[in-house]
């Protein structure tokens, strides 16, 4: 199985902040790295697809970027409603594997 | 508007078999592939499989002998079922749409709480 490690596992930010998160592959996935945001009590939603393409109706704030074995999301300028956990999932095989999750807190 | 409803019992016993059953609205079944995923606050998000409209399926190694996944096309329904669970299956599972050729979960059911507890 391909393991997926994001980093970090949680960070503090302030509306507004530039927020990195970095998702790192056991083997190379080319760019088949998928980016989901999750609030408590919800389903994941997809925010970023093929590593950097965005989902139909996502803010542009959210990025993606890497290929290969490490990938980052970035969200510029961060809004309330950002505050959420993050997880990476690789479609590059199967069985599809998830990151454990960045929890974006308030500052 | 494509919309995933799922339902099934939320109380097992253990060795009992767990049943979920995904209904899909508003797109066509046969063009997709339709996955089950679930999610403890130990190991996080795992896939469990997948099925597209023919019933051809895709199993995760570590559940792959307890586990079967089948489709209604008649009712654009998917089921899972999970047998002789234990606590260890414990965990909000999830149906999702696998869109494209970069195979992303794009639709997701709303999760149901499955609680293992003798």
């Amino acid at each position: 199985d391909i393991q997926m490690t994001q980093s970090p596992s949680s960070l503090s930010a302030s509306v507004g902040d530039r927020v990195t998160i970095t998702c790192r592959a056991s083997q190379s996935i080319s760019r088949y790295l998928n980016w989901y945001q999750q609030k408590p009590g919800k389903a994941p939603d997809l925010l970023i697809y093929a590593a950097s393409n965005l989902q139909s109706g996502v803010p542009s704030r959210f990025s993606g970027s890497g290929s290969g074995t490490v990938f980052t999301l970035t969200i510029n300028s961060l809004h309330p409603e950002d505050f959420a956990t993050y997880y990476c999932q690789q479609s590059y095989n199967r069985p599809r594997t998830f990151g454990h999750g960045t929890k974006v807190e308030i500052k | 508007q494509v919309q995933l409803q799922q339902w099934g019992a939320g109380v097992l016993k253990p060795s009992e078999t767990l049943s979920l059953t995904c209904a899909v609205y508003g797109e066509s079944f046969s063009a997709y592939i339709w996955n089950w995923i679930r999610q403890t606050p130990g190991k996080g998000l795992e896939w469990i499989g997948d099925i597209n409209h023919s019933g051809s399926t895709n199993y995760s190694p570590s559940l792959e002998s307890r586990v079967t996944i089948s489709v209604d096309t008649s009712k654009n329904q998917l089921s899972l079922s999970l047998k002789s669970v234990t606590a260890a299956d414990t965990a909000v599972y999830y149906c999702a749409r696998m869109n494209g050729g970069w195979q992303r979960f794009d639709y997701w059911g709303q999760g149901s709480l499955v609680t293992v507890s003798s």
